[in-house]
């Protein structure tokens, strides 16, 4: 069966550090993978998704980059955190128009 | 493009009550349409999806729902709430404009079950 790890589960880091975040999925090849964050009271916002290794979309302009080096290995980074970035950071992977398969999250609080 | 709006933010019913959760969506394709259940600080569970033949959509823990094409919405029921039903739902749509898979999602509603 298919699964998805996220790490790690809890993070604080100052304002002006770098982030990585990892994503690892199992049991599936050539997934579509994603990454969104979820602010309080604002839903989940798509930030990146990669349908290849090596293939990023960005859905928004920000602070924040997006890797897949590896084909069920997905990456979020950002070389200096804002405070805004302080958030749930949610990995997902699926395939066209099934149901996404989400991780158990991030949070991410900048300080 | 599609969208998805969900009507009310929070909801409250009694145990026992029936819930319903409102969501209506916009979209220029036949839709996939999809609701996932969030407890607090942990991932998305996918509750139950609508993608074509029969409307009416029955997934776990008791939830259903029902594709309205006319109405153009997709509302989640359950005609019991149980105390382990409180959580936030999203109602998404997937992104049928091209084979990347996004979906998009509403802003979420909390539920709460009182005693």
């Amino acid at each position: 069966s298919q699964t998805i790890h996220q790490w790690p589960a809890t993070l604080v880091q100052p304002v002006g550090s770098p982030l990585s975040l990892e994503c690892t999925v199992e049991g599936t090849s050539n997934p579509n993978l994603y990454w969104y964050r979820q602010a309080a009271g604002r839903g989940l916002q798509l930030l990146f998704y990669s349908v290849g290794i090596g293939q990023i979309s960005s859905e928004v302009p920000q602070n924040l980059s997006a890797s897949r080096p590896q084909d069920r290995q997905f990456i979020l980074s950002s070389k200096k955190l804002l405070l805004s970035d302080s958030g749930f950071y949610l990995c997902a992977w699926g395939q066209t128009n099934s149901p996404l398969h989400f991780g158990n999250g991030t949070r991410l609080t900048v300080t | 493009a599609q969208s998805v709006t969900q009507l009310g933010s929070h909801v409250s019913v009694s145990e026992g009550a029936l819930v319903l959760l409102r969501c209506n969506y916009s979209s220029s394709v036949p839709p996939y349409l999809f609701w996932y259940v969030q407890y607090p600080n942990q991932g998305l569970q996918l509750l139950l999806k609508y993608t074509t033949g029969a409307t009416l959509v029955k997934g776990i823990n008791g939830f259903e729902a029902e594709f309205k094409k006319s109405e153009t919405s997709f509302h989640l029921t359950k005609p019991s709430a149980h105390m382990s039903d409180a959580a936030e739902y999203f109602c998404a749509v997937s992104d049928r404009s091209g084979n990347t898979g996004k979906l998009i999602f509403g802003q979420g509603t909390t539920l709460q079950v009182k005693p």
